[in-house]
């Protein structure tokens, strides 16, 4: 069974840096493109990255380049989403989803970035 | 790029069809044959329904179905559900620099 466990999402201030984790098991991590899209409350969904199976490319919303960073550690099956510079319409629910057939076929459970003072 | 166009609420009752729309540009929904729609439960994560315009997921009830015809897409449910309750979101590829766009989203209601 596919499993998308995400980790590091809470409050920081604007401006503050968060590190988000994905933390992947049930399937060959290392062949399949991996994404980030987000939710902020209430609202509906957005894409916000993507990476390639050997971390070669990388795309990003242009909301957050610049800013964020997606990389990956498929040694371990992990897959992170380095956040800097952080603004307060960042807030969202950040739910890490594998890629097949260009969707979005298995998703994590989600964790939530605050960026407030 | 702007999202997808949905609409906001679909009703019916159970045991009914409904269909949801999906309206974007010839540089998205029209552009490819890559669009997808999603299920989200209130407090829950999304759930792949259809991909590539009218694929079913393993697993997935042949109640869902999914079309395109030009610039829209279309995900029809037929003998609606209490649990078919829920916000649907379609997306797709683009050619900008946003690979992907996302539908306004829709709430289906069981009446």
């Amino acid at each position: 069974e596919v499993q998308l466990v995400e980790s590091g999402g809470g409050l920081v201030q604007p401006g503050g840096s968060l590190r988000l984790s994905c933390a992947a098991s049930g399937f060959t991590f290392r062949s399949y493109w991996m994404k980030w899209v987000r939710q902020a409350p209430g609202k509906g969904l957005e894409w916000v990255a993507n990476i390639k199976e050997d971390g070669s490319e990388k795309y990003y919303v242009d909301s957050v380049k610049g800013r964020f960073t997606i990389s990956r550690d498929n040694a371990k099956n992990s897959l992170y989403l380095q956040m800097n510079s952080l603004r307060v319409e960042d807030t969202a629910v950040y739910y890490c989803a594998r890629s097949a057939y260009f969707a979005f076929d298995s998703w994590g459970q989600g964790t939530l970035v605050t960026v407030s003072s | 790029q702007s999202a997808l166009t949905q609409p906001a609420s679909v009703s019916g009752s159970p045991g009914q069809s409904i269909t949801i729309s999906c309206t974007g540009t010839s540089s998205d929904v029209g552009g490819y044959n890559y669009v997808s729609w999603y299920q989200q439960h209130p407090g829950k994560a999304p759930k792949l329904m259809i991909y590539e315009v009218s694929n079913r997921p393993s697993g997935i009830s042949n109640r869902f179905s999914g079309s395109k015809s030009g610039n829209t897409a279309s995900l029809t449910i037929s003998g609606l559900q209490a649990d078919d309750e829920a916000d649907y979101y379609c997306t797709s590829c683009t050619s900008s620099t946003t690979l992907y766009v996302f539908g306004t989203g829709t709430t289906v209601t069981v009446l």
